[in-house]
Parts: C-alpha cells; structure tokens; sequence
C-alpha cells in the first residue's frame, strides 16, 4: 500500500513569488491535514480538509490556503512569499470520519526555501 | 503560554535503560497523539489515545484525563529508538473547529 507521497521534496523560491504543494493521502483516506515546521516555532497546524470541504484551521494568515479534490488529493498555496515561510511543509492523512479516531499517516514533506 | 509542554527537552541513556517522557496540557481534549521524527523529517505516528493505555512492542503510552498528563515510555532503549519525540493535542478552540497542537519535543540520544 503506498504511503502519503508530497510534491515537490525541495523547492526554493523568492520573496513574492507564490508557491503550490501536492498531497496525495493512502488510497481510502479522506483526512488531509497540512503543517509548517520550522526551528523556532516547531511543528504548527495549518489546515484540515474532509472530502474537499476545510473542516478545521490553523492560526496562519489568508496567505496561505489549501485545497481538496474529489480523489481526496490536496494542494496547499502560499502566496506573497515572505522569507519566514521558509520550512518544511508535512501532510498528513487519516482513516477515519473524524481525525481523532485513529492514526495519522505523514508523508516526507517539502522543504520550502524562500530567498 | 504553550497548551502541550514537554519533558525533559533532551535526553541521554545508555542502551537498555527504561525510558519516560512527559506531556502536559492546559485544555480540554479529545485526543493524544505521539509521534516519532528521525533526522531528515520522516514522522511517524506511534499512538492516538484518548484515555488509558496503549502498548506497541517496546512502547507503552498512558494518559490521564483528569490530570490533564501524557506518558511515553520506551523499554529495553536501543540505539535506533533515538529521534525526537512530540507529543499532540487535539481540542476545539472554538466552536466548529479542532485544531491539532503540538509540543517542543523531547530529543532523545541512547548511547551503545
């Protein structure tokens, strides 16, 4: 069974520029959930999405914005790149109807670097 | 103030040891996770509790609701048990929304 697969791994781009992530969940999951990691702040939640409607929401400004697709693929959007939006970028995936029943599957992340 | 602290932040052992790590929260919760992340960011998800204890191989994860506390504990430690540890909160800020929160994490080192 694949896993969670995240595209692009590495992507560098400049401040302004705007910035597309892809999320593809387990075959069967309909939970994506988005996150930002970075040294000082640490892991933070971004966003959730159950068969593409955004369920749940994060602290992050309007900059950043998320999608789902009826094959339960997700995108993530970062517009107006700020240098601070440097990180690494994980989804996860779940099972269940609601994500607290039941483990989350993170794929490898992509690593953001904005110069 | 963070909802989820951690501790300790580091930890060294030698292989072998019992291991314990710590979590506590501020909020009301529905759900606990522990997660693993080695070097290079690959997470993996170790256990999802909502009350009591869970029991995986080597690992042992319990919980108390009412105090509000989570433990991670690590059996017979080897080597390749050593990565970073966080512990997740999930809880409703408000009304319709759940929001996943984590901790700093503790980095634990078990030496041969």
């Amino acid at each position: 069974k694949a896993g969670v697969t995240q595209t692009p791994r590495y992507l560098i781009k400049t401040r302004g520029q705007q910035v597309t992530l892809s999320c593809s969940p387990i075959s069967g999951h309909r939970s994506v959930s988005w996150y930002q990691q970075t040294p000082g702040q640490g892991l933070q939640f971004l966003f959730e999405y159950f068969s593409e409607t955004q369920r749940n929401k994060g602290n992050f400004p309007g900059r950043f914005s998320g999608r789902q697709f009826s094959n339960s693929r997700s995108e993530m959007n970062v517009s107006t790149l700020e240098l601070g939006d440097s990180a690494l970028y994980l989804c996860a995936s779940s099972f269940g109807g609601a994500w607290d029943t039941g483990e989350l599957f993170f794929g490898e992340g992509s690593r953001l670097t904005v110069l | 103030k963070n909802e989820v602290e951690q501790s300790p932040q580091n930890l060294t052992a030698q292989e072998g040891e019992f291991i314990t790590i710590n979590c506590s929260y501020s909020v009301g919760i529905s759900a606990l996770h522990w997660l693993q992340q080695h070097p290079g960011g690959g997470i993996v998800s170790l256990f999802m509790l909502s009350s009591g204890k869970k029991k995986h191989g080597r690992l042992i994860a319990t919980i108390n609701i009412q105090e509000k506390h989570s433990s991670l504990h690590i059996t017979a430690s080897h080597p390749r048990d050593s990565a970073v540890y966080i512990c997740a909160v999930l809880y409703s800020p408000n009304f319709g929304n759940e929001k996943l929160t984590f901790g700093t994490g503790t980095r634990l080192t078990i030496i041969p």
